[in-house]
């Protein structure tokens, strides 16, 4: 079975500044995928990235990018020039490859969350 | 907006009672997922289905059930409510092959 630890609770950075929330996974598939969904006090399920793992190079959107780490099962998210706004809960989630219908079409198993507070 | 939508938004009851929550995924959409997002638990994938036919089953517990119409809205529901199903539950929908989920806004069920 899959797993995602997200070993890091809660965190504070300045706005302005940079901050990378951790995550881990675990499992024996070779073709998946990864997300991290922000989540912020509306509740709202928002998607912030996403990464396959066949692709080698690092995804990036705006002010977010990933550190892929395929051998380490490793798959950070990097926050730069934060802002207010970037206050949530982030989560990271795996995927597994649907081979019935191909892409994405499975569950999402979820980390337990890290909280980050933007200061001004 | 992502384009899901779910209803009813708040749901407050009482332990023994049963409710249903419903979702309309977007557009064009096959697939639906419900997840269960509680302070303990954390966020959990319930049930899938496919174009109204189940797909894949999570930790769902036997008093809840789900179906899938023919116009492709989901329906959860939820019996014999216990303390402990008080919880925001989501609705995602998906294309298939595509790698993104959407989700609904979610229903806060509260159990008094």
């Amino acid at each position: 079975a899959q797993t995602v630890t997200q070993s890091q609770p809660e965190m504070s950075v300045q706005e302005a500044e940079t901050v990378t929330l951790s995550c881990t996974y675990d499992t024996s598939e070779s073709n998946y995928y990864l997300f991290w969904y922000k989540q912020p006090p509306s509740r709202q399920m928002i998607l912030v990235i996403r990464q396959e793992a066949y692709k080698q190079q690092n995804a990036t959107e705006n002010r977010f990018s990933v550190n892929f780490q395929k051998a380490a099962k490793s798959f950070s998210l990097k926050i730069s020039d934060s802002q207010l706004g970037d206050t949530a809960m982030y989560f990271c989630a795996f995927m597994k490859h649907d081979l019935v219908y191909g892409g994405a079409t499975n569950k999402l198993i979820f980390g337990t969350g890290t909280l980050l507070a933007v200061q001004p | 907006d992502s384009g899901v939508t779910q209803t009813p938004k708040h749901l407050i009851t009482a332990t023994g009672q049963r409710v249903t929550l419903r979702c309309s995924p977007r557009s064009g959409d096959l697939s639906v997922y419900w997840y269960q997002q509680s302070l303990d638990q954390g966020l959990q994938f319930l049930i899938q289905y496919y174009n109204g036919e189940e797909r894949a089953k999570g930790n769902i517990l036997e008093r809840f059930s789900a179906q899938q119409f023919p116009d492709l809205h989901s329906e959860l529901n939820l019996s014999s409510l216990e303390l402990g199903d008080s919880a925001l539950y989501f609705c995602a929908s998906s294309e298939a092959g595509y790698n993104e989920q959407f989700f609904g806004p979610g229903t806060r069920l509260t159990v008094l």
